[in-house]
């Protein structure tokens, strides 16, 4: 069984600032499979990138995905006021979906 | 417009059971894969279980092999969640998801179901 694990746990950063947020999967798996959702308070997930770097229809260019093997990465170029949430990181494999235990991006 | 509504949450006792209901507008159901995912109070998300287009195929967390099942009724575009002896750690939001096509990613997904277990 894969384990997705994030860091960090939260993120305090302003807006403007550029946000790294990683994933690390226990052991190397295919980036086709790998997935990042964001989630706001109250809200279900949204899908942001899918394919590890492919950006979701209506998602902006200021979030972008990279990685391969075991290390995996979603960037946010310029923090804007609506992109503080929790990010999750996902992958797909064998039919089980495993999720990482999420990023909180926060005001600093 | 994708809708995904579901329904059926509530107070529940222990070792009761339960049948969450996700009616599916505005896309071909028939077509896509459908899932269930939860979401426990201030956790993050975790897989449930998923059934094939067709509904010939199911898949389950292992948390939940045994105790849930899923199903869907393609005429009436709705996707089922039958919870068996629910237990407190069942307490969750329960969203219903479309599978992408690839089956990698969870595309649309409802507004969630919150389901809380407690005597």
């Amino acid at each position: 069984e894969i384990v997705l694990t994030q860091s960090p746990g939260t993120l305090s950063l302003s807006p403007g600032e550029r946000a790294t947020l990683s994933c690390r999967a226990s052991q190397s798996v295919t980036s086709t499979h790998f997935v990042w959702y964001q989630q706001k308070p109250g809200q279900a997930p949204r899908l942001l990138i899918y394919g590890a770097s492919s950006r979701a229809t209506g998602i902006p260019d200021r979030f972008s995905g990279s990685g391969s093997g075991t290390d995996f990465t979603l960037t946010i170029s310029r923090l804007e006021p609506e992109d503080f949430a929790v990010y999750y990181c996902q992958h797909y494999g064998s039919s089980f979906w495993t999720f990482g235990q999420g990023t909180k991006v926060e005001i600093k | 417009e994708v809708q995904l509504l579901e329904s059926g949450g509530g107070l529940i006792q222990p070792g009761k059971s339960l049948r969450l209901s996700c009616a599916a507008s505005g896309f071909p159901f028939s077509s896509y894969a459908m899932s269930w995912v939860r979401q426990a109070p201030g956790k993050g998300l975790e897989w449930v279980s998923a059934v094939s287009a067709t509904g010939d195929n199911t898949y389950y967390a292992d948390s939940v092999k045994g105790q849930f099942t899923i199903s869907r009724d393609n005429p009436k575009n709705m996707l089922y969640l039958q919870m068996n002896s629910l237990r407190g750690e069942d307490t969750a939001v329960y969203y219903c998801a479309t599978v992408s096509f690839t089956g990698d990613y969870f595309h649309y997904w409802g507004h969630g179901t919150l389901v809380t277990v407690s005597s």
